[in-house]
């Protein structure tokens, strides 16, 4: 039990598919975010929340939309997803957005594969 | 995660010392992170560095050296349950990662 609770866990969809990851946090934090992780990568940060604005977007594709309803749930809408979208993808949570020590907490995350 | 640099991959034996190195590059550094991550689990914290110097617990110690770059996370008496991938993060406005050292522990 890690505190932040992803669905699904794994997930395959064809290219022309909408589906939405979920992510919840119950450890009281403010800031949220999303991670990709592809094999022998590092974690790409894909966007931040804190409390439940968007404070950062990596030049994530626009096929990716976050959604963040409140300071515990946070959403990625998928649509007309590439083969190359296949990886890990992390939801995490922090007391505050990044800038001091507070560790970001991670759920188990989503095996995405693209078909 | 271009400019920070840890190893691909460690092997050791189960009992002994195994220590990972990190060097980074930041024009704004406020600490960096050293995570755990265990195949097909979420990372997990397992120190954070803001400081120069060493930081013990219990069996895994991590250390800094801002004005190098550098830091290591050193992992003593090991276990089999220490195979993970372990992953250097430096923290400027936002955390950024490196692509993980995968520690195999063998008996």
């Amino acid at each position: 039990e890690t505190g932040v609770t992803q669905t699904p866990r794994h997930l395959v969809m064809g290219m022309t598919n909408k589906k939405s990851l979920k992510c919840e946090q119950h450890l009281g934090h403010n800031a949220m975010y999303w991670y990709k992780q592809s094999a022998k990568k590092p974690l790409e940060l894909m966007f931040v929340y804190n409390f439940k604005e968007q404070t950062e977007n990596n030049s994530v594709p626009s096929r990716f939309s976050p959604e963040c309803p409140n300071s515990s749930h946070l959403f990625l809408h998928l649509h007309t997803l590439q083969p190359e979208d296949s990886a890990l993808y992390l939801c995490a949570s922090s007391q505050r957005a990044p800038g001091g020590e507070a560790p970001l907490h991670f759920g188990n995350g989503t095996r995405l594969t693209v078909t | 995660g271009q400019n920070i640099d840890q190893p691909t991959e460690m092997t050791a034996t189960e009992g002994a010392i195994v220590q990972i190195n990190c060097t980074y590059q930041t024009s704004g550094f406020n600490g960096l992170f050293w995570y755990q991550q265990h195949a097909g689990e979420a990372p997990t914290f397992l120190s954070y560095n803001v400081l120069d110097g060493l930081e013990e617990k219990g069996r895994f110690s991590s250390f800094l050296s801002r004005s190098k770059g550098y830091s290591y996370l050193l992992l003593k008496e090991l276990q089999m349950k220490d195979s993970a991938s372990y992953l250097c993060a430096f923290n400027d406005y936002k955390l950024s990662f490196g692509a993980g050292t995968t520690v195999t522990v063998r008996a």
